[in-house]
Protein backbone atom coordinates (compact mmCIF):
# COMPACT_ATOMS: atom_id res chain seq x y z
CA UNK A 1 0.00 0.00 0.00
CA UNK A 2 0.66 3.77 0.32
CA UNK A 3 1.29 4.26 -3.35
CA UNK A 4 1.56 8.20 -4.62
CA UNK A 5 1.09 8.62 -8.61
CA UNK A 6 2.19 11.89 -10.27
CA UNK A 7 1.18 12.94 -13.67
CA UNK A 8 2.87 14.21 -16.07
CA UNK A 9 6.23 12.40 -15.31
CA UNK A 10 7.71 15.02 -17.98
CA UNK A 11 6.73 18.55 -19.12
CA UNK A 12 8.10 20.73 -21.74
CA UNK A 13 6.24 24.25 -21.82
CA UNK A 14 6.99 27.41 -23.33
CA UNK A 15 7.91 30.78 -20.95
CA UNK A 16 4.83 32.21 -19.90
CA UNK A 17 2.36 29.44 -19.84
CA UNK A 18 0.91 27.66 -17.24
CA UNK A 19 1.23 23.95 -15.89
CA UNK A 20 -0.25 21.83 -13.74
CA UNK A 21 1.08 19.06 -12.22
CA UNK A 22 -1.41 16.20 -10.41
CA UNK A 23 -0.30 14.09 -7.28
CA UNK A 24 -2.89 11.44 -6.42
CA UNK A 25 -2.79 9.23 -3.31
CA UNK A 26 -3.80 5.53 -4.79
CA UNK A 27 -4.93 3.24 -1.84
CA UNK A 28 -5.26 5.58 1.04
CA UNK A 29 -6.78 8.89 1.89
CA UNK A 30 -4.13 11.90 2.76
CA UNK A 31 -5.10 15.09 4.51
CA UNK A 32 -1.92 16.45 4.12
CA UNK A 33 -0.04 16.18 0.86
CA UNK A 34 3.31 18.42 0.49
CA UNK A 35 5.43 19.68 -2.60
CA UNK A 36 8.59 20.03 -2.94
CA UNK A 37 11.36 20.76 -5.40
CA UNK A 38 14.94 19.22 -6.28
CA UNK A 39 17.83 20.80 -7.84
CA UNK A 40 20.66 18.79 -9.08
CA UNK A 41 22.67 17.10 -6.74
CA UNK A 42 20.89 19.37 -3.81
CA UNK A 43 18.15 18.00 -1.04
CA UNK A 44 14.01 18.33 -1.38
CA UNK A 45 13.37 21.65 -0.93
CA UNK A 46 9.53 21.85 0.85
CA UNK A 47 7.36 24.66 -1.39
CA UNK A 48 4.40 23.83 0.43
CA UNK A 49 1.89 22.02 2.25
CA UNK A 50 -1.40 21.18 1.06
CA UNK A 51 -4.58 20.46 3.49
CA UNK A 52 -7.74 18.44 2.26
CA UNK A 53 -10.39 21.93 2.30
CA UNK A 54 -8.10 24.54 3.17
CA UNK A 55 -5.43 26.34 1.66
CA UNK A 56 -1.89 25.59 1.32
CA UNK A 57 0.62 27.00 3.17
CA UNK A 58 3.75 27.90 1.54
CA UNK A 59 7.31 27.84 2.99
CA UNK A 60 9.08 31.02 3.13
CA UNK A 61 10.21 32.71 -0.23
CA UNK A 62 8.03 30.33 -2.73
CA UNK A 63 5.65 32.74 -4.08
CA UNK A 64 1.61 31.54 -3.44
CA UNK A 65 0.41 33.45 -6.67
CA UNK A 66 3.09 31.85 -9.09
CA UNK A 67 2.50 28.06 -7.46
CA UNK A 68 -1.05 27.34 -7.14
CA UNK A 69 -1.94 24.38 -4.72
CA UNK A 70 -5.52 22.93 -4.89
CA UNK A 71 -6.22 20.02 -2.44
CA UNK A 72 -9.98 19.48 -3.40
CA UNK A 73 -9.95 15.89 -2.37
CA UNK A 74 -8.36 12.74 -0.36
CA UNK A 75 -6.69 12.07 -3.01
CA UNK A 76 -5.73 14.69 -5.07
CA UNK A 77 -3.42 17.96 -4.67
CA UNK A 78 -2.69 20.06 -7.93
CA UNK A 79 0.49 22.44 -8.36
CA UNK A 80 0.06 24.82 -11.44
CA UNK A 81 2.70 26.56 -11.74
CA UNK A 82 1.28 29.98 -13.45
CA UNK A 83 3.27 32.54 -16.01
CA UNK A 84 6.38 29.96 -16.04
CA UNK A 85 10.01 30.95 -16.80
CA UNK A 86 13.14 29.10 -17.12
CA UNK A 87 14.20 29.24 -13.63
CA UNK A 88 11.04 27.57 -12.49
CA UNK A 89 12.56 24.51 -14.43
CA UNK A 90 12.97 21.38 -11.85
CA UNK A 91 11.62 18.39 -10.56
CA UNK A 92 8.67 18.79 -8.72
CA UNK A 93 7.99 15.57 -6.32
CA UNK A 94 4.99 15.80 -4.28
CA UNK A 95 4.58 13.44 -1.09
CA UNK A 96 1.17 12.02 0.80
CA UNK A 97 0.84 11.54 4.42
CA UNK A 98 -1.48 9.13 6.18
CA UNK A 99 -4.04 10.54 8.38
CA UNK A 100 -2.69 10.28 12.10
CA UNK A 101 1.04 9.20 11.20
CA UNK A 102 4.29 10.84 10.27
CA UNK A 103 5.57 9.04 6.92
CA UNK A 104 5.12 10.50 4.31
CA UNK A 105 4.88 8.80 0.53
CA UNK A 106 6.54 9.80 -2.26
CA UNK A 107 5.54 10.18 -6.01
CA UNK A 108 7.67 9.21 -8.87
CA UNK A 109 8.18 13.19 -9.72
CA UNK A 110 7.38 15.88 -12.37
CA UNK A 111 10.29 17.30 -14.99
CA UNK A 112 9.62 21.13 -15.70
CA UNK A 113 11.23 22.48 -18.52
CA UNK A 114 10.54 25.86 -19.52
CA UNK A 115 12.00 27.01 -22.79
CA UNK B 1 20.65 27.01 7.98
CA UNK B 2 20.96 23.39 7.55
CA UNK B 3 18.86 21.84 10.31
CA UNK B 4 19.30 18.32 8.89
CA UNK B 5 23.25 17.67 7.88
CA UNK B 6 24.54 14.31 6.14
CA UNK B 7 28.12 15.59 6.07
CA UNK B 8 29.22 12.22 4.27
CA UNK B 9 28.05 13.06 -0.12
CA UNK B 10 29.13 9.95 -0.83
CA UNK B 11 30.45 6.18 0.73
CA UNK B 12 31.67 3.13 -1.15
CA UNK B 13 30.91 -0.12 0.66
CA UNK B 14 31.50 -3.79 -0.84
CA UNK B 15 28.70 -6.03 -1.15
CA UNK B 16 28.00 -8.08 2.01
CA UNK B 17 29.50 -5.42 4.42
CA UNK B 18 28.10 -3.65 6.98
CA UNK B 19 27.21 0.48 5.22
CA UNK B 20 26.51 3.32 7.92
CA UNK B 21 24.92 6.12 6.63
CA UNK B 22 25.33 9.13 9.63
CA UNK B 23 22.86 12.26 9.93
CA UNK B 24 23.39 14.69 12.42
CA UNK B 25 20.80 17.41 14.00
CA UNK B 26 20.46 20.67 15.47
CA UNK B 27 16.76 21.21 16.10
CA UNK B 28 15.47 19.62 19.83
CA UNK B 29 11.80 19.85 18.50
CA UNK B 30 12.58 17.45 15.92
CA UNK B 31 10.25 14.12 17.23
CA UNK B 32 10.32 11.46 14.26
CA UNK B 33 13.20 10.57 12.35
CA UNK B 34 13.21 9.18 8.78
CA UNK B 35 14.96 7.75 6.12
CA UNK B 36 14.56 7.84 2.55
CA UNK B 37 16.39 5.90 -0.74
CA UNK B 38 16.30 7.59 -4.27
CA UNK B 39 17.06 6.78 -7.39
CA UNK B 40 17.57 9.80 -10.13
CA UNK B 41 14.80 11.08 -11.74
CA UNK B 42 12.92 9.37 -9.16
CA UNK B 43 10.28 9.96 -5.78
CA UNK B 44 11.76 8.91 -2.86
CA UNK B 45 11.35 5.75 -0.90
CA UNK B 46 10.37 5.38 2.27
CA UNK B 47 12.79 2.64 4.43
CA UNK B 48 12.45 2.70 7.88
CA UNK B 49 11.84 5.47 11.08
CA UNK B 50 11.96 6.10 14.37
CA UNK B 51 10.63 8.07 17.37
CA UNK B 52 12.73 10.54 19.29
CA UNK B 53 11.43 8.24 21.97
CA UNK B 54 13.06 5.33 21.22
CA UNK B 55 16.85 4.53 20.23
CA UNK B 56 16.64 1.72 17.91
CA UNK B 57 14.44 0.18 15.29
CA UNK B 58 15.04 -2.49 13.12
CA UNK B 59 13.25 -3.48 9.79
CA UNK B 60 14.98 -6.57 8.26
CA UNK B 61 18.28 -5.64 7.24
CA UNK B 62 17.68 -2.28 8.31
CA UNK B 63 18.04 -0.75 11.42
CA UNK B 64 17.82 3.17 12.50
CA UNK B 65 19.80 4.34 15.91
CA UNK B 66 19.44 7.30 17.46
CA UNK B 67 21.31 9.19 19.84
CA UNK B 68 19.30 12.21 21.35
CA UNK B 69 22.05 13.81 23.35
CA UNK B 70 23.94 13.84 20.62
CA UNK B 71 21.49 15.12 18.17
CA UNK B 72 22.49 11.83 15.93
CA UNK B 73 21.28 9.22 13.87
CA UNK B 74 22.74 6.15 12.10
CA UNK B 75 20.99 4.04 9.34
CA UNK B 76 22.31 0.58 9.04
CA UNK B 77 22.24 -1.85 6.08
CA UNK B 78 23.86 -5.42 6.30
CA UNK B 79 24.20 -6.83 4.54
CA UNK B 80 24.64 -4.52 1.89
CA UNK B 81 23.52 -5.59 -1.69
CA UNK B 82 24.23 -4.32 -4.97
CA UNK B 83 20.62 -2.98 -5.14
CA UNK B 84 21.31 -0.59 -2.32
CA UNK B 85 23.08 1.84 -4.44
CA UNK B 86 20.97 4.62 -4.22
CA UNK B 87 21.11 8.46 -2.76
CA UNK B 88 20.13 8.58 1.19
CA UNK B 89 18.22 10.93 3.00
CA UNK B 90 17.81 11.14 6.72
CA UNK B 91 14.51 13.55 7.92
CA UNK B 92 13.45 15.17 10.37
CA UNK B 93 9.72 16.13 11.34
CA UNK B 94 9.31 18.95 12.75
CA UNK B 95 6.49 18.43 15.09
CA UNK B 96 3.38 20.91 16.10
CA UNK B 97 0.94 22.71 14.37
CA UNK B 98 3.43 21.97 10.96
CA UNK B 99 4.36 18.57 11.17
CA UNK B 100 6.77 18.66 8.11
CA UNK B 101 9.81 16.95 7.02
CA UNK B 102 13.07 18.33 6.73
CA UNK B 103 15.05 16.35 4.66
CA UNK B 104 19.00 16.36 4.94
CA UNK B 105 21.66 16.96 1.91
CA UNK B 106 21.57 13.08 1.16
CA UNK B 107 24.63 10.31 0.86
CA UNK B 108 24.95 8.61 -2.38
CA UNK B 109 25.23 4.41 -1.44
CA UNK B 110 27.59 2.55 -3.81
CA UNK B 111 27.79 -1.25 -3.19
CA UNK B 112 30.48 -2.85 -4.46
CA UNK B 113 30.20 -6.35 -6.09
Amino acid sequence: GAVVSQHPSRVICKSGTSVKIECRSLDFQATTMFWYRQFPKQSLMLMATSNEGSKATYEQGVEKDKFLINHASLTLSTLTVTSAHPEDSSFYICSARRTSTYEQYFGPGTRLTVT
Amino acid sequence: DQQVKQNSPSLSVQEGRISILNCDYTNSMFDYFLWYKKYPAEGPTFLISISSIKDKNEDGRFTVFLNKSAKHLSLHIVPSQPGDSAVYFCAANYGGATNKLIFGTGTLLAVQP
